[in-house]
């Protein structure tokens, strides 16, 4: 069973910092890698999408790199803002089941 | 357009009710997902449809059943709730071609 890890759990920084958000699966046999944004007591937002054939994607400040063979993803946000703060989750798709990590909690602070 | 709906925003059940959550999409996808997120656990797919007339079990898909007859509405039903079914209820669709999901805004349940 495909298992997603989101490391860390939390973090802060402040304003105008750029940061890497961690994400690893285990199982490497994937058609593709999603980044969402999820504020608080709402849905999921889409960020970026990565196919399993493509090493990166970028739109704005972010972006999100894929290395299929060591099971790791990355998401790179530049000049972070306080309206960035959320939760950062990544999913994968393997077959026809999709999994997620548990999210990275981001705060920006002024 | 709308995207994704889903009904009722939130709701209160009793253990041993029957629940049916709905969702609809306006944008002519193919795929449809029912996920549930529970604290500390994340999402975990419940139930799928690649495409209506179709659908398949997902990881956590006791306690749930769903239909597709149509290409617009997934619905997802509870037959009988129990209290570990209380949740935030996600759905979402995605095309074939592409892949990438979108999440309706939930739907929070609280079986008691």
């Amino acid at each position: 069973k495909q298992e997603v890890t989101q490391i860390p759990a939390a973090l802060s920084v402040p304003e105008g910092e750029n940061l890497v958000l961690n994400c690893s699966f285990t199982d490497s046999a994937i058609y593709n890698l999603q980044w969402f944004r999820q504020d608080p007591g709402k849905g999921l937002t889409s960020l970026l999408l990565i196919q399993s054939s493509q090493r990166e994607q970028t739109s704005g400040r972010l972006n999100a790199s894929l290395d299929k063979s060591s099971g790791r993803s990355t998401l790179y946000i530049a000049a972070s803002q306080p309206g960035d703060s959320a939760t950062y989750l990544c999913a994968v798709r393997s077959g026809n089941q999709f999994y997620f990590g548990t999210g990275t909690s981001l705060t920006v602070i002024p | 357009t709308a995207g994704i709906t889903q009904a009722p925003t939130s709701q209160i059940l009793a253990a041993g009710r029957s629940m049916t959550l709905r969702c609809t999409q306006d944008m002519r996808h193919n795929a449809m997902y029912w996920y549930r997120q529970d604290l500390g656990l994340g999402l975990r797919l419940i139930h799928y449809s690649n495409t209506a007339g179709t659908t398949g079990k997902g990881e956590v898909p006791d306690g749930y059943s769903v239909s597709r007859a149509n290409t617009d509405d997934f619905p997802l039903t509870l037959a009988s709730a129990v209290p570990s079914q209380t949740s935030v209820y996600f759905c979402a669709s995605s095309s074939w071609n592409h892949n990438e999901q979108f999440f309706g805004p939930g739907t929070r349940l609280t079986v008691l």
